[in-house]
């Protein structure tokens, strides 16, 4: 099993420029969860999916993150424009998207971005 | 007030000792309970989850669960230098969907 897959691993930018994180989920998994790490804030989750609908997004700061899931196997985050307050480390993590809540997430790897 | 708490630490313990690391959530209603390892740059890995009252153990950890105190704890055995890293509570409160709620985490370093 390949796991989740992140990319870019690591993403510099300039204020006000666009960013797109992107994700694949463990395959046969239903519930897709973004989340952004700091040191301030610890592990914050911004959205999640399940059956590619998102269910919760009231953890998305503000109108300029957007997330999609067109599909099973992806999905993705865009920060439209920039700030350097969005720097963070970014984690996509998935699970089998069943009932009760009893179940486990598996993170990816991360994205690293740091806006100058 | 947060809804899952933990002591930032830094927690040190010398090798081979018993590293305790407690979590306390506020949502009664909560059902799941999850230890994840972080180590530096890393991401999050599950140790263990716990679901029942009581201990539950793994290896050289052990997960306890107090319900009525809403209060879980990670312990481990004959600790090793390895063991160093940041340890993240993660609580499921179920009547919410499959979101988990993380505490800050305690950084833990063990002393050869």
């Amino acid at each position: 099993d390949a796991g989740v897959i992140q990319s870019p691993r690591h993403e510099v930018t300039e204020m006000g420029q666009e960013v797109t994180l992107r994700c694949k989920p463990i395959s046969g998994h239903n519930s897709l969860f973004w989340y952004r790490q700091t040191m301030m804030r610890g592990l914050e989750l911004l959205i999640y999916f399940n059956n590619n609908v998102p269910i919760d997004d009231s953890g998305m700061p503000e109108d300029r993150f957007s997330a999609k899931m067109p599909n099973a196997s992806f999905s993705t985050l865009k920060i439209q424009p920039s700030e350097p307050r969005d720097s963070a480390v970014y984690f996509c993590a998935s699970s089998l998207g069943t009932s009760g809540g009893q179940e486990t997430q598996y993170f990816g790897p991360g994205t690293r971005l740091l806006v100058l | 007030q947060k809804e899952v708490e933990q002591n930032s630490g830094p927690l040190s313990v010398p090798e081979g000792a018993i590293a305790s690391l407690n979590c306390t959530y506020s949502d009664r209603g909560s059902q799941s309970f999850f230890w994840y390892r972080q180590y530096s740059g890393k991401s999050p890995e599950l140790i263990m989850f716990i679901y029942s009252n009581g201990d539950k153990e793994d290896g050289r950890f052990t997960a306890q669960l107090n319900k009525a105190s809403q209060y879980v704890s990670l312990l481990i055995r004959d600790s090793q230098p390895s063991d160093s890293a940041t340890y993240l509570c993660a609580v499921n409160q179920g009547n919410t969907g499959n979101q988990f709620y993380f505490g800050t985490g305690t950084s833990l370093t063990v002393i050869p």
